[in-house]
């Protein structure tokens, strides 16, 4: 069965500090895709990123950077010099591919509460 | 591009009172749809998708019921609220794919049921 694990429930850093949000998943497909959603206090979700199983890539898009280690299971969020605005509910999500007409839906972890305090 | 409607914004109800949360997309066809309910504290539980107009698939058994009257209209509904039912309802859309596609999300209806 699928599952994310999200074990930080809330984080609480001070501005300009780096953080990481852990995220480990289970899943029996060796085809799979992972994702980071934000929901900051307007309760909308915000799609961050998405990355497939078959690339380990890390990859950096300004502040943000994603560690993807099959290995481990883990698929890890990095805040370089965090902001106040970062302060969010951050979601990490997982979904199989499925074929012959199948929905692979997203799976998604508690989330960590990330407080970014001034 | 595309865009996604969901309201209203916020829903006092009173237990055993039908409800009718109403979510639209805009600027793509054949939309995968869902529903997603975030109760208090917790993550994000799927309630309904839906592949195509009249498909829909639920995930977990519950009091909620939807449909998909349109193509790109997806409606979350219930003749008789619980308050269990209380939480924050988002629909969200992604392309038609196996898998593998991000989801968008509207901004959610907060529901709370008294």
């Amino acid at each position: 069965a699928q599952k994310v694990t999200q074990a930080q429930t809330e984080i609480s850093v001070v501005e300009k500090e780096d953080v990481t949000l852990d995220c480990v998943y289970e899943t029996r497909d060796t085809t799979y895709y992972l994702f980071w959603y934000k929901q900051p206090p307007s309760g909308e979700l915000v799609f961050l990123i998405r990355r497939n199983s078959f690339d380990e890539q890390n990859e950096i898009s300004g502040r943000y950077s994603w560690n993807f280690q099959k290995s481990t299971s883990s698929f890890n969020f990095t805040i370089t010099a965090s902001q106040v605005v970062d302060s969010a509910v951050y979601f990490c999500a997982l979904s199989e591919a499925l074929y012959g007409g199948s929905q692979g839906n997203l799976i998604f972890g508690k989330g960590t509460k990330l407080s970014v305090k001034p | 591009s595309q865009t996604i409607h969901q309201w209203p914004a916020t829903l006092v109800q009173p237990v055993g009172s039908p409800l009718s949360l109403e979510c639209t997309v805009e600027g793509t066809s054949n939309p995968n749809l869902y529903w997603y309910r975030q109760a208090a504290g917790r993550g994000l539980q799927l309630l309904f998708y839906s592949v195509g107009i009249g498909q829909i698939s639920s995930e977990v058994p519950q009091n909620l019921s939807a449909s998909r009257p349109q193509d790109r209209q997806f409606i979350l509904s219930s003749k008789k609220l619980l308050l269990s039912d209380s939480g924050f309802y988002l629909c969200a859309w992604s392309l038609p794919s196996p898998g593998g596609t991000e989801a968008f999300f509207g901004q959610g209806t907060r529901l709370t049921v008294v």
